[in-house]
């Protein structure tokens, strides 16, 4: 089993352009999870799914976030324009039934 | 919402020393997680509580999931230097698969 795959690992963008960030789970896992990571607010939840729908967003900080999963073997965060305070690692994680996630290795996001 | 207090903040210990750390909550938990990140990963979960009063072992380390479910305590026995990274406890509630994650704690090895 290759984890959960996030593309790319590291993204440097100039303020205002569109990044997206994409994550592979783990095969048969059905929960798949968005977080952000800051020197400030520690490990954020953005979103989640479940089965590919979205359950709860409250945690997308504006709507400049959006993300999708069109099926169930991938997902993407788009960020649309960036802003230079987006810059932070992006974690995905997925989750079988039962508790604990499997997070991927990140996405290093720079926006300058 | 919910929030996790986790301390210490960080440790500084010698190679072969032991290292407690916990984390508490005003709200209770239904299952309590303690994962660890190295540099440039993703977090990588240790151990997995499930009962209030609940203590599990994996390896060196070891975790209790407290009676009152609102803490949970994890003990690293003869700290080694691959020890090194942040460790972060992680609470789960209700049916809700989303979990609260502390703030970490960031533990450092000398030699």
């Amino acid at each position: 089993d290759a984890g959960v795959i996030q593309s790319p690992r590291h993204e440097v963008t100039e303020m205002g352009q569109e990044v997206t960030l994409r994550c592979k789970p783990i095969s048969g896992h059905d929960y798949l999870f968005w977080y952000r990571q800051t020197m400030m607010r520690g490990l954020e939840l953005l979103i989640y799914f479940n089965n590919n729908v979205p359950i709860d967003d409250s945690g997308m900080p504006e709507d400049r976030f959006s993300a999708k999963m069109p099926n169930a073997s991938f997902s993407t965060l788009k960020i649309q324009p960036s802003e230079p305070r987006d810059s932070a690692v992006y974690f995905c994680a997925s989750s079988p039934p039962g508790p604990g996630y499997t997070f991927g290795s990140g996405t290093r996001l720079t926006v300058v | 919402g919910q929030q996790l207090n986790q301390s210490p903040q960080s440790m500084f210990i010698q190679e072969g020393e032991d290292v407690s750390m916990n984390c508490t909550s005003s709200s209770i938990f239904n299952t309590w997680l303690w994962y660890k990140q190295d540099p440039g990963e993703g977090p990588v979960l240790l151990i997995a509580l499930y009962k209030a009063g609940e203590l599990t072992s994996n390896g060196r380390l070891t975790a209790q999931f407290g009676i009152t479910r609102k803490d949970s305590f994890l003990n690293i026995s003869a700290s080694i230097p691959s020890d090194v990274g942040i460790y972060f406890c992680a609470g789960g509630s209700g049916s809700a698969r989303q979990l609260t994650f502390g703030s970490g704690t960031q533990l450092t090895v000398l030699p």
